[in-house]
């Protein structure tokens, strides 16, 4: 079963247009989600986690367990955030922690 | 500082071949991960340690994979027999204590069989 969905593959964005890349999660209990991007040719890194409340480059994710989601979200998107983000969900079992990442969604902004 | 380094960075069997692929986590990360990266299917869990033990095995994809820690640090990956459907990037994380820490990513070894 599909713990993270990320329905979408691609997204375009003008520059300066708000940006939303949505992530819904399949877990009952109270997991802990990231974001992670990966900028080109640059290595896969955390962007943000949802324990921390933090907002990291002016994107914020919310997690909403009604809706099983947990979107990211920035108001202005700027060029630089063009790249492959990917949400992912940890929670421990009895055999120790489970992890998933989405498929990704690549964010184009376009000048 | 150093980061997670993976070696080799790039490797090309051929098919029925066994292959090792090598992880070095960041000084003093006690947890490490082996993800597979495919195109179009995102990054794919395989396995864990937290030390030198893993907990669950279950994410490797048959039993030609296997992993291995050994000192705390350095982890293997083996696959053996490959075979074509092998052919992704295989990307190792490390850090501090496995859970809802930060993982450091490596940059990945690509691996592709003929």
């Amino acid at each position: 079963a599909q713990r993270v969905t990320q329905p979408e593959k691609l997204l375009s964005v003008f520059k300066g247009a708000p940006v939303e890349l949505k992530c819904n999660y399949s877990y009952s209990g109270s997991p802990e989600l990231f974001w992670y991007v990966q900028y080109s040719r640059q290595r896969l890194q955390l962007l943000l986690r949802h324990i921390s409340r933090e907002s990291i480059k002016g994107f914020t994710a919310d997690l909403n367990k009604g809706e099983t989601s947990f979107h990211l979200k920035k108001p202005f998107a700027q060029e630089e955030d063009s790249a492959m983000y990917y949400c992912a969900l940890s929670y421990p079992l009895n055999t120790g922690n489970q992890f998933y990442f989405g498929t990704g969604t690549s964010l184009t902004v376009i000048p | 500082g150093a980061g997670v380094s993976q070696s080799p960075s790039n490797k090309v069997t051929e098919k029925g071949k066994d292959v090792e692929l090598r992880c070095d986590p960041i000084s003093g990360h006690t947890a490490l991960y082996w993800y597979r990266q495919s195109l179009g299917q995102g990054l794919e869990f395989l396995i864990y340690f937290q030390g030198n033990s893993a907990p669950d095995k279950s994410g490797l994809p048959s039993d030609r994979f296997s992993a291995e820690r050994t000192g705390g640090s350095v982890s293997t990956l083996t696959i053996q027999r490959t075979q074509q459907e092998d052919s992704a990037v295989y990307l190792c994380a490390s850090s501090f204590v496995a859970g809802n820490y930060e993982q450091y990513f490596g940059p990945g070894t690509r691996l592709t069989v003929t």
